[in-house]
């Protein structure tokens, strides 16, 4: 299993331009999330969701779409990009209901100028 | 309104001491106490976690000693080790809520150094 997988690993935007953060797991998880990660500010949850066409906001949404066509994907889309949106962003899944032990990606690491 | 608030910011051990850090949580609701270890350019790890039914869980050199009264939590490293340098982070969730058990409230991180 490659486990968490996110793609790119780094990237550079400008200020409005629009990209897609791919996420995928290999490992059947019904719950994935996107968090980001800011310095001294810990990881933050910006979406989740618990199966293929359920998604849901979490604390900091705004900026971000999400969609989950399938179980393994669940692409991040920021539809116009800010400065405020530079950023660590990982990637989680978590295996079922009552499972706890969540499973983080490697993070891309997004710059917006 | 930060509910997980982790201390200290930065620790600096010396090799064989004893880390400790600290964290206390506002909502009464939450179940699950995970804390994670990332080392520099990865993921977050999850290292050992807690539900509040039990007061500690030890696994190898790792502790989590938990209050429920004082609503706090802090993990202990035993005869710490260079190799322990990472940030952790303890977390919190509110388990089997509609599939939010995922949703993990994570406090700031602690920056640990373990000098040789």
């Amino acid at each position: 299993n490659a486990g968490v997988t996110q793609t790119p690993k780094f990237q550079v935007l400008k200020t409005g331009q629009s990209m897609t953060l791919q996420c995928a797991q290999d490992m059947n998880h019904e719950y994935m999330s996107w968090y980001r990660q800011d310095p001294g500010m810990g990881l933050r949850l910006i979406h989740y969701s618990v199966g293929a066409g359920i998604t849901d906001q979490g604390e900091v949404p705004n900026g971000y779409n999400v969609s989950r066509s399938t179980t393994e994907d669940f692409p991040l889309r920021l539809l116009s990009a800010a400065p405020s949106q530079t950023s660590v962003y990982f990637c989680a899944s978590l295996p079922q209901w009552g499972a706890y032990e969540q499973y983080f990606g490697p993070g891309t690491r997004l710059t917006v100028t | 309104q930060q509910q997980v608030k982790q201390s200290p910011q930065s620790l600096i051990v010396q090799k064989g001491g004893i880390s400790i850090i600290n964290c206390a949580y506002e909502n009464t609701a939450f179940d699950y106490f995970p804390w994670y270890q990332q080392f520099p350019g990865k993921g977050p790890a999850l290292l050992i976690a807690i539900r509040p039914d039990v007061s500690e869980k030890k696994e190898g050199r790792f502790t989590i000693s938990f209050n429920k009264s004082a609503k706090q939590f802090s993990l202990h490293i035993m005869d710490s080790q260079p190799g322990d340098s990472a940030t952790y982070f303890c977390a919190a969730s509110i388990g089997n809520y509609g599939g939010s058990q995922g949703n993990l409230i994570f406090g700031k991180g602690t920056k640990l150094s373990v000098k040789p």
